[in-house]
């Protein structure tokens, strides 16, 4: 069955500091692979996404991901966080059986001054 | 875009009322789902739409819940009667299929905080 797994519940960075959001899936497939972001007391909204092709994927407000198919990862970066990134971050599978996705745990990211 | 629409944005209710939660896709869009989202639990699928027909409803906890989708524009979700452990955030989401089955983008609505006294 497919899965995906954030193993960091909270991380906190420092404003101008790079960030990494760790994710791990599970799929026998090429899977689709999602990045979703949810600013507090809002809904999620979609970061970006990788189907095929280059492996780095550009998102918006500044952020990728590059998929790593011998990693099983699909990690979310940005070279210098905004206190504004902070919210929670949410990775995704899709869900080739039908129109579902599979969300991971959530990482809450907190940013310092 | 009007985005996906949610009502009310927030619900106090009593232990054992009925509560109805009200959702408006995006116009085009042919599938909707519920999601809940809890701080113990996280978020999680309770049912799925395609053409208003529910695909998947493993989810709905127990039979207090239930879905309906009566046309493309309009679904509810009911419980009754509610309890405070249904107190949660619940979300609306809708999508229209991708270049192919597992790729569609998923909207959100802004959710309805649902408190149960």
């Amino acid at each position: 069955a497919q899965s995906v797994t954030q193993p960091d519940i909270h991380i906190t960075v420092s404003e101008g500091a790079s960030l990494e959001l760790r994710c791990n899936y599970s799929y026998g497939a090429t899977p689709y692979l999602f990045w979703y972001v949810q600013s507090p007391g809002q809904g999620l909204q979609l970061l970006l996404k990788y189907f095929s092709g280059d492996t780095l994927v550009q998102g918006i407000k500044g952020f990728e991901a590059e998929f790593k198919r011998s990693q099983s990862s699909f990690n979310l970066r940005k070279p210098s966080v905004h206190w504004s990134d902070a919210a929670e971050y949410f990775c995704a599978v899709g869900h080739t059986g039908g129109f579902k996705t599979i969300f991971g745990a959530g990482t809450r990211l907190f940013v310092k001054a | 875009d009007a985005g996906v629409i949610q009502s009310p944005r927030h619900e106090v209710t009593e232990m054992g009322q009925e509560v109805t939660l009200r959702c408006k896709p995006i116009s085009g869009h042919n599938s909707l789902f519920w999601y809940r989202q809890t701080m113990m639990r996280g978020l999680e699928l309770l049912i799925y739409f395609n053409n208003n027909v529910p695909i998947d409803d493993s989810g709905m906890p127990e039979d207090r819940f239930s879905a309906k989708m009566p046309n493309a524009s309009f679904s509810t979700l009911k419980i009754q009667p509610s309890e405070p452990r249904d107190s949660a955030v619940y979300f609306c989401a809708s999508s229209s299929p991708g270049v192919g089955v597992g790729t569609d983008t998923q909207y959100f609505g802004p959710g309805t905080r649902l408190t149960v006294l």
